[in-house]
């Protein structure tokens, strides 16, 4: 079956640097496109980044432009968010989506940038 | 593209019909002709998962009392007859242009 399974969250100081992987399994990864969605405590979801599925074109949100980077390993089957300069604004748990319509998600991996 | 819902949030009786509008601020028609919006299901303390793509396509294993409708910059979501496991917050979504939600409809159990 269908598996998203996100990792890399934790605390972080303001300013400092996170990455998160996205494992997935029971499906061909290159035929899909990748999203990354994230969620701050009892507010609405976001999305922040998504990645073709042949890595040919990225987009992000106004929100983390510059500091974000989405990437995707083939031979890993996994999705990449390297996040960079982190505020506390960016305190929220992060979900990987799968496909064009988000069809499957993770389950989510909590981030928490505080000094 | 700016995702409106309304209401912010509605308590149903069990059993009983629940609507929830979604508008957008384009036109979500494509010209491959396909509706780019999407809605979804976000139960207490879960993942948000899809129920209806392409404005009115039932995902794999969504019960059909969920229906979805519209075209343009106006939809809807029906659930013809609510039940306990539907009370959860729903969001739109468009993929016309990248993403972006609605800021979501609480639903709760009368």
């Amino acid at each position: 079956q269908v598996q998203l399974v996100e990792s890399g969250g934790g605390l972080v100081h303001p300013g400092g640097s996170l990455r998160l992987t996205c494992e997935v399994s029971g499906f061909t990864f290159s035929h899909f496109y990748m999203s990354w969605i994230r969620q701050a405590s009892g507010k609405g979801l976001e999305w922040i980044a998504y990645i073709s599925s042949n890595d040919d074109a990225k987009y992000y949100s106004e929100s983390v432009e510059g500091r974000f980077t989405i990437s995707r390993d083939y031979g890993r089957n996994s999705l990449y968010l390297q996040m960079n300069n982190l505020g506390v604004e960016d305190t929220a748990v992060y979900y990987c989506a799968r496909g064009v319509g988000l069809g499957h998600w993770g389950q989510g991996t909590l981030v928490t940038v505080s000094s | 593209i700016v995702m409106t819902q309304t209401p912010f949030s509605l308590s149903v009786t069990p059993g009983q019909p629940a609507s929830i509008s979604c508008k957008s601020g384009r036109s979500l028609l494509h010209s491959d002709g396909k509706t780019y919006l999407y809605w979804y299901l976000q139960r207490p303390g879960q993942s948000p998962h899809l129920l209806i793509y392409e404005g009115s396509s039932r995902f794999s294993g969504v019960p059909d009392r969920f229906s979805g409708s519209g075209s343009g910059t106006d939809f809807t979501l029906k659930i013809s007859r609510v039940e306990a496991e539907d009370v959860g917050v729903y969001y739109c979504m468009q993929a016309l242009d990248v993403y972006s939600f609605g800021q979501g409809t609480r639903l709760e159990m009368k």
